[in-house]
């Protein structure tokens, strides 16, 4: 059972595009992060949602994670190449113990000049 | 600063064989982890030790043993590979049991 369902799954645009990826869950997470991947490396966090309803912003990235604290989203405003990556969330279903941090499947984002 | 390191990088190894992939983190951490990474996958837990001296299993275990040799060590050994466990391993820490995973940069490995 994949707990947490990201989509996209794949999304291509061009420089200058807005873009959502979206994080979904059916159960609670007492916090979020979002990671990055480039490739041949591994996931960077980002950054880390812990308020339902918390919206945090990095540069052009924002990140909102969901009242119920079941979702979460991460919008780029005028994405640049170097935006491209795998973006990973991840989180602790609510009473979960510390090994149990469940990632989604990523959306690989591709950013052209 | 190193971070996390794992060693080696790359290995392509016969069905069968054996052999042991070493991790390092000079940060001090308590709690380190091997995950892998599946194409379409994600990234799933195979081990993690919470702290030196204990070890637990994460959602796929089975083919592989860990060691928490000290704070700073790490490894995931495979005492005879299958093919199906080709895939790129990473290992991870953290200094606080919920908090931020600090990764290495992989190990891509070939089972033939």
């Amino acid at each position: 059972t994949q707990l947490l369902e990201q989509s996209p799954q794949f999304l291509s645009i061009q420089e200058g595009e807005n873009l959502t990826v979206y994080c979904n869950s059916s159960s609670v997470f007492s916090s979020l992060q979002w990671y990055r991947q480039e490739p041949g490396e591994g996931p960077v966090l980002l950054v880390t949602v812990v308020t339902g309803g918390e919206v945090k912003k990095l540069k052009r990235l924002t990140f909102q994670f969901g009242d119920a604290r079941k979702d979460s989203s991460l919008h780029i405003t005028a994405a640049q190449p170097g935006d491209t990556g795998l973006y990973l969330c991840a989180g602790h279903p609510g009473g979960g113990s510390q090994g149990n941090l469940i990632f989604g499947k990523g959306t690989k984002l591709s950013v052209k000049p | 600063n190193a971070g996390v390191t794992q060693t080696p990088k790359f290995q392509v190894l016969k069905t069968g064989q054996s052999m042991t992939l070493q991790c390092a983190q000079d940060m001090n951490h308590n709690s380190m982890y091997w995950y892998r990474q599946d194409p379409g996958m994600g990234l799933r837990l195979i081990y993690y030790s919470a702290s030196e001296g204990t070890t637990d299993k994460g959602e796929v275990p089975n083919g592989y043993n860990v060691s928490r040799l000290n704070k700073r060590e790490f490894s995931l050994r495979l005492e005879s590979a299958a093919p199906s466990q080709t895939s790129v391993y990473f290992c991870a820490s953290n200094p606080l049991a919920f908090g931020e995973l600090f990764f290495g940069e992989g190990s891509r490995l070939t089972v033939l």
